[in-house]
């Protein structure tokens, strides 16, 4: 069993919809949780931090974390066609921290 | 602030080749990570420098893959002999301070190599 699990995808939503991603992990020492998104042939960019379990919304986007159950999830509300992109989610903890990310979920938002 | 910078962007090279890729982090971060990144999946921590010492090399491939940072600043990875399996994207990033996973990691553009 891989320590992060997403579904690749791709998903399709139309230009104004509230996107889902969604992640599973396994590994019990996660405390830090990001998502990345990654533009086509472009580096990931840091888009939500959050630590431990909670909710954190920023502008458009709220990351959730429920430790209780590993699950991991970002919505995105009035989706635009510039949010197109692989949304990478990850986790890190225990004695290094290293960060450890799932495969990623191709998004496309239409006009 | 200038983004993390790596060359070259594009390779292609046949197996049994070697290829080295350069990577110059942002000005003042102590952490330096290089990732793998394969078609389909996301990035798998290859090595981490903490100034110019490693962290973590534990997924590295070491009887074909070696790394280094020069003076806590750049950083050349390079593959030597090539596998058709090591065709991926290469990704640069670091960090401000050392706490790694628990910091933000700012990422280069990469580079894609293809081995034929």
């Amino acid at each position: 069993q891989k320590e992060v699990e997403q579904d690749p995808g791709p998903l399709s939503v139309p230009e104004g919809a509230i996107v889902s991603l969604n992640c599973t992990y396994s590994n019990s020492a996660f405390q830090y949780f990001m998502w990345y998104r990654q533009y086509s042939r472009k580096g990931p960019e840091l888009l939500m931090y959050t630590y431990s379990s909670g909710n954190k919304e920023d502008g458009r986007f709220t990351a959730q974390v429920d430790k209780s159950s590993k699950y991991i999830s970002l919505f995105i509300r009035d989706s635009q066609p510039s949010d197109s992109a692989t949304y990478l989610c990850a986790g890190s903890g225990g004695s290094n921290y290293k960060l450890t990310f799932g495969k990623g979920t191709l998004l496309t938002v239409n006009p | 602030e200038a983004g993390v910078a790596q060359s070259p962007r594009y390779k292609i090279i046949e197996k049994r080749q070697s290829v080295a890729f350069w990577c110059n982090p942002i000005s003042g971060h102590a952490t330096l990570y290089w990732y793998q990144q394969i078609l389909g999946q996301g990035p798998k921590l290859l090595i981490q420098f903490q100034n110019n010492g490693v962290v973590d090399d534990s997924q590295l491939p070491k009887d074909r893959f070696s790394a280094e940072r020069l003076k806590g600043v750049d950083s050349t990875l390079k593959i030597q002999p090539a596998k058709l399996e090591d065709s991926a994207v290469y990704l640069c990033a670091s960090s401000l301070g050392v706490a790694g996973g628990r910091e933000t990691q700012y990422f280069g553009p990469g580079t894609r190599l293809l081995v034929l």
